[in-house]
Formats: C-alpha cells, structure tokens, sequence
C-alpha cells in the first residue's frame, strides 16, 4: 500500500497563475483533508471531504477550491496565486468510525509563489 | 474557543537526558488526543491516541499520558534519531466528526 500519496513534491508559480495539487490514498478511507503548514503556525485545515461528491470548509478556505469526484482522490486547486498562497500543503486520509479518527498524511507539496 | 497548546516551542537534550513535551488543551469535549512525529521535509507520522484521562502508551523510548487537561510525551533517553518535531491533536465533542485541531508543535533536538 502506499498509503497517501500527493503530486507534485514542488512547484514554483508566478502570482496570478492557477494549479491544481493531487492527492491520492488506497486506503480505502471516506474523509480527506487538505492542511498547510507554515513556521509558527502550525497545521491549518483548509477544506475536508466526508465523502465522495462532498466538500466542506475548514479554517483558511478563502483563494481554494477542492474537488472530490471519486473516493481515492482528493483535488485542491488555486484558481489565481497569491504570495500569501506560499506554504507547505498536506494531505491526509481516515476512516474515523469506531474510535479511528486517526489521520494519515502524505508527503507534502512544497508551493512557492513569486 | 477551543484550543491546543504545546510547550516548550523547542527543546534541546544531550543523548541519554529524559525529559518530557507538554500538551494542553481547552475543549469543551475530548473525543481523542492524538500524538504525531514530523521529520523535517516530511508529512506527520502517527504515533499514538489517547482517549481517556489515565490512559498510557508507549513505544520505544515514548511514553504518553493523559489527564483532563493535558498530555505529556514522555522521552526516556532519547537518541539523535529521536530529534523531529512531535505535534499534539485532539479531536473534539461537538465537531465534525474526524476533525483534529492541532498544537503548534514542540521542535526536539537530541545532540549526542
């Protein structure tokens, strides 16, 4: 199993310019979140998926959109980059019935935007 | 307001010095507390879940316990390799479920 996996590892984007990040688990989980991370701050939940076909909010949801057309598959898109858009992106995975809400991360995308 | 607080921000020990990272929480419900291990360049790895004041874990050189208010990560003679930052997470009564809010970390390093 790979467990969570995220494309691309690194990208480099002019202000103004859209990209879509993809996240991708075999685990056979319902939720999936969507989480950057920058010094100081901690990890800060974007947008979160309970299922297939749905989205929610998180806490710093504004420039992102996220998409969740099949069960595996996580999208986060930015339709126009901002500087302030610079961080490291997580994604993570789980199942969280029956005392399981335990996340399971993947790599990160390292985005900067100039 | 909710809310998760780790101390200290960042911890230097000598190979062999035990010592302990802190994990305070106001929530007005714990569903779950929640332990992670973050190498530099890396995503969060999970090490343990707590749910009940009392409650202990270990793993190796890691121990963590649970009180009503906070949890401690106990390290027991730590080696260089142990050095990563460990994130702290609870899950809360109320909220979506399968929600975690998460400390701001404590940065370990363990020189020999």
């Amino acid at each position: 199993n790979a467990g969570v996996t995220q494309t691309p590892k690194f990208r480099v984007l002019k202000t103004g310019q859209s990209m879509t990040l993809l996240c991708a688990q075999d685990m056979n989980h319902e939720y999936m979140y969507w989480y950057r991370q920058d010094p100081g701050m901690g990890l800060r939940l974007i947008h979160y998926s309970v299922g297939e076909g749905t989205t929610a909010k998180g806490e710093v949801p504004d420039g992102y959109n996220v998409s969740r057309l099949k069960k595996q598959n996580f999208l986060l898109g930015l339709e126009s980059a901002a500087p302030s858009q610079t961080s490291v992106y997580f994604c993570a995975s789980s199942y969280p019935w029956q005392r399981q809400e335990t996340q399971y991360f993947g790599p990160g995308t390292r985005l900067l935007v100039l | 307001e909710d809310q998760v607080t780790q101390s200290p921000e960042a911890l230097r020990l000598q190979e062999g010095e035990s010592s302990s990272l802190n994990c305070s929480y106001t929530v007005s419900g714990l569903r779950g507390l929640f332990w992670y291990r973050q190498d530099p360049g890396k995503g969060p790895e999970f090490l343990f879940t707590l749910y009940s004041a009392g409650e202990e874990k270990e793993k190796e050189r890691l121990k963590a316990t649970l009180t009503k208010k906070e949890s401690f990560l106990h390290i027991t003679a730590p080696k260089p390799e142990d050095s990563a930052t460990y994130l702290c997470a609870v899950g809360v009564r109320g909220s979506t479920l399968g929600r975690l809010y998460f400390g701001r970390g404590t940065q370990l390093t363990v020189w020999p």
